[in-house]
């Protein structure tokens, strides 16, 4: 079975600055999809990241980035230039590709943001 | 703003009331979604439907009866829950199941007290 684990339960960054979001997952498949959902005090989970198995570059999005590293299952979450409003729970969450995938998740990581 | 709305966004209960909880996408996405969200664990998937058609039941308890009259609206009609039903509820849409890319955008969920 799959499954995804994120070690870090709390973080904290000052603001301006970087910080990274550990990701592992266990699978056995080499066709999947990786991603990194925020969750903020209103509760609702969005989109941050995702990353396609079969591509090796990199995904990124503005001042977010991923490190993906397929043959050590690790998938961590650079947030760089962090802001206040960063402040949230991160989920990692895997999905097999085809058409009965469903997105597993990790427990989360609290991310704060110390102005 | 949001493209998936739930309604309401906060509900006390008793073991033995029957309630609903409502779900509307308003992104023409084809396939919708429950999960689970409790204290200290993952987000569990609760039920998948796919053009109106239920693909996946995750072992959920029967006291939890979804309902999908149309591709844009889900219900999860509630009766005789228990204290440990007490989560939040959080409803999704994706364009179709069909490629397990599609992004999965979540709503901003139900806060569910049963006492």
């Amino acid at each position: 079975a799959q499954t995804v684990t994120q070690s870090q339960p709390e973080m904290s960054v000052q603001e301006a600055e970087t910080v990274t979001l550990s990701c592992t997952y266990d699978t056995s498949e080499s066709d999947y999809y990786l991603f990194w959902y925020k969750q903020p005090p209103s509760r609702q989970m969005i989109l941050v990241i995702r990353q396609e198995a079969y591509k090796q570059q990199n995904a990124t999005e503005n001042r977010f980035s991923v490190n993906f590293q397929k043959a050590a299952k690790s998938f961590s979450l650079k947030i760089s230039d962090s802001q206040l409003g960063d402040a949230a729970m991160y989920f990692c969450a895997y999905r097999l590709g085809g058409s009965q995938g469903n997105l597993i998740f990790g427990k989360g990581t609290k991310l704060s943001v110390k102005p | 703003e949001t493209g998936v709305t739930q309604t309401p966004r906060h509900l006390v209960m008793g073991m033995t009331n029957k309630k609903s909880l409502k779900c509307e996408q308003h992104l023409g996405h084809n396939a919708m979604y429950w999960y689970k969200q409790s204290a200290k664990k993952p987000l569990e998937l609760m039920f998948v439907y796919n053009f109106k058609e239920q693909t996946e039941n995750n072992s959920v308890p029967s006291r939890f009866s979804p309902e999908c009259p149309n591709s844009s609206h889900l219900f999860l009609h509630l009766h005789t829950l228990q204290p440990e039903d007490s989560a939040l509820y959080l409803c999704a849409s994706s364009q179709d199941t069909g490629y397990s890319g599609n992004t999965i955008y979540f709503g901003e969920g139900s806060w569910l007290t049963v006492v």
